[in-house]
């Protein structure tokens, strides 16, 4: 157990909907990474937030948003579904802002399923 | 920009067998390196990482990893597999001054009895 909690564990939905995934980090990290990870594309980064603000942006659609709240605990918003946005999507957490210096802690995943 | 290939998107050993994972690596300025772990339904668990130490490192579960800068590999071995090894293996470089990391698509390790 990593100490990182995802919830839910799975969510099915339909194309054109919006969904909302939640993290909550390990206790005393201060920074939350979120990743996608599908067949076609491996795990990719989607975007970074240290202590409430964003930290960097890697590959996220202008569909998807994220946010971090003041208790830490971090938000990522899917909106209007594609097919191709069924995914693990992950959630890691860190104690800085550079995770070459500290661990990444991950999550287990929810898994979406967009039909 | 970093970047890291994984050779062999699955690769199966005999119990007891050398298991040899292989990375390279891609990386503008001195890279910072990790291998992950990732077991059926689970989230990803660090085994080990490179931070410009010591050349060879080691991880949990007895894997380790050699850092060759000539060669820009970091590949993952273990002298003996066991059973439970069975996992697909990930290989990962930070980018940069950002903390996010960068994935290799990583190789799915069979190991049979």
């Amino acid at each position: 157990d990593s100490g990182v909690t995802q919830t839910p564990k799975h969510l099915i939905t339909a194309t054109g909907q919006r969904v909302t995934l939640r993290c909550s980090p390990r206790s005393g990290d201060l920074s939350v990474y979120w990743y996608q990870q599908s067949l076609d594309q491996g795990l990719q980064f989607l975007i970074q937030y240290y202590n409430g603000e964003e930290r960097a942006k890697g590959n996220i659609l202008e569909r998807f948003s994220a946010q971090q709240f003041p208790d830490l605990h971090s938000e990522l918003n899917l909106s209007s579904l594609e097919l191709g946005d069924s995914a693990l999507y992950f959630c890691a957490s860190s104690v800085g802002s550079r995770g070459f210096t500290d661990t990444q802690y991950f999550g287990p995943g929810t898994r979406l399923t967009v039909l | 920009a970093q970047s890291v290939t994984q050779l062999g998107s699955h690769v199966s050993v005999s119990e007891g067998a050398l298991v040899l994972l292989r990375c390279n690596y891609s990386s503008s300025v001195p890279p910072y390196l990790f291998w992950y772990v990732q077991y059926p339904n689970q989230g990803l668990q660090l085994l080990l990482k490179y931070t410009s130490a010591a050349t060879l490192v080691k991880g949990i579960n007895g894997f380790e990893a050699e850092f060759k800068k000539s060669e820009t590999s970091f590949h993952l071995t273990k002298p003996s597999a066991h059973m439970s090894d069975a996992a697909e293996y990930f290989c990962a470089v930070s980018e940069g001054s950002q903390g996010n990391l960068i994935f290799g698509k990583g190789t799915k390790l069979s190991v049979k009895p």
